[in-house]
């Protein structure tokens, strides 16, 4: 059974940093690119970053560039978004969630993790 | 403003049909075959329901198919059920970003 699990979310000041993981299982997971998706409240999703099987790629939504970093750690099924610069605009729901093989869809998410980015 | 635009609320009653729209531009929807739909409860993860515009994964429903037209795609829910009743979005392959772009949300009342 495919089960990604995100942790690390919670309130942070403004400017502040945070670093949210997703632990995979169920799936050969360097063989599938993976995916941050964020909604804050009330509002609809957005991509925030993707990166490839291998990592040796990785994309990032405008809103986010320059300042949220996207990695992974085949060895561990794990792969993170380390968020920097964090404004208030950042709160949300964040969830992880795996590329399926058609290449432009999410086949499985995670249940999310809130970070809140409030003085 | 999202890039794709859904209607903010449609409404069925049971066992009736209703047909969620998702229009984009030349650029996204209307340049390849990649829209995807979900469905999300509230308080929950998004669900994928429909990918590569009208291909259901394992699991899903046939009372859930997708459609495409020029720069408009659609999402037709037959035999409404009372769990069906939540947020749907839809999304697509964009040429102007390297990332996947999100509609902004279609609220379903049953």
């Amino acid at each position: 059974e495919v089960q990604l699990m995100e942790s690390g979310g919670g309130l942070v000041q403004p400017g502040g940093s945070l670093r949210l993981s997703c632990a995979a299982s169920g799936f050969i997971f360097s063989n599938h690119a993976m995916h941050w998706v964020r909604q804050a409240p009330g509002k609809g999703l957005e991509y925030v970053s993707v990166i490839s099987g291998d990592g040796g790629s990785r994309y990032y939504g405008q809103s986010v560039q320059d300042r949220f970093t996207i990695t992974r750690d085949n060895s561990r099924n794990t792969f993170y978004l380390q968020m920097g610069s964090l404004r208030d605009e950042d709160t949300a729901v964040y969830y992880c969630a795996r590329e399926s093989y058609s290449g432009y869809d999410s086949d499985y998410w995670g249940q999310g993790t809130l970070v809140t980015v409030s003085s | 403003q999202s890039a794709l635009t859904q209607p903010a609320s449609v409404s069925g009653s049971p066992g009736q049909s209703i047909t969620i729209s998702c229009t984009g531009t030349s650029t996204d929807i209307g340049g390849a075959n990649y829209v995807s739909w979900y469905q999300q409860h509230p308080g929950k993860a998004p669900k994928l329901l429909i990918f590569d515009v009208s291909k259901r994964p394992s699991g899903i429903s046939n009372r859930f198919s997708g459609s495409k037209s020029g720069n408009t795609a659609s999402l037709t829910i037959s035999g409404l059920q009372a769990e069906d009743e939540a947020d749907y979005y839809c999304s697509s392959y964009t040429t102007i970003s390297t990332l996947v772009i999100f509609g902004g949300g279609t609220t379903l009342t049953v």
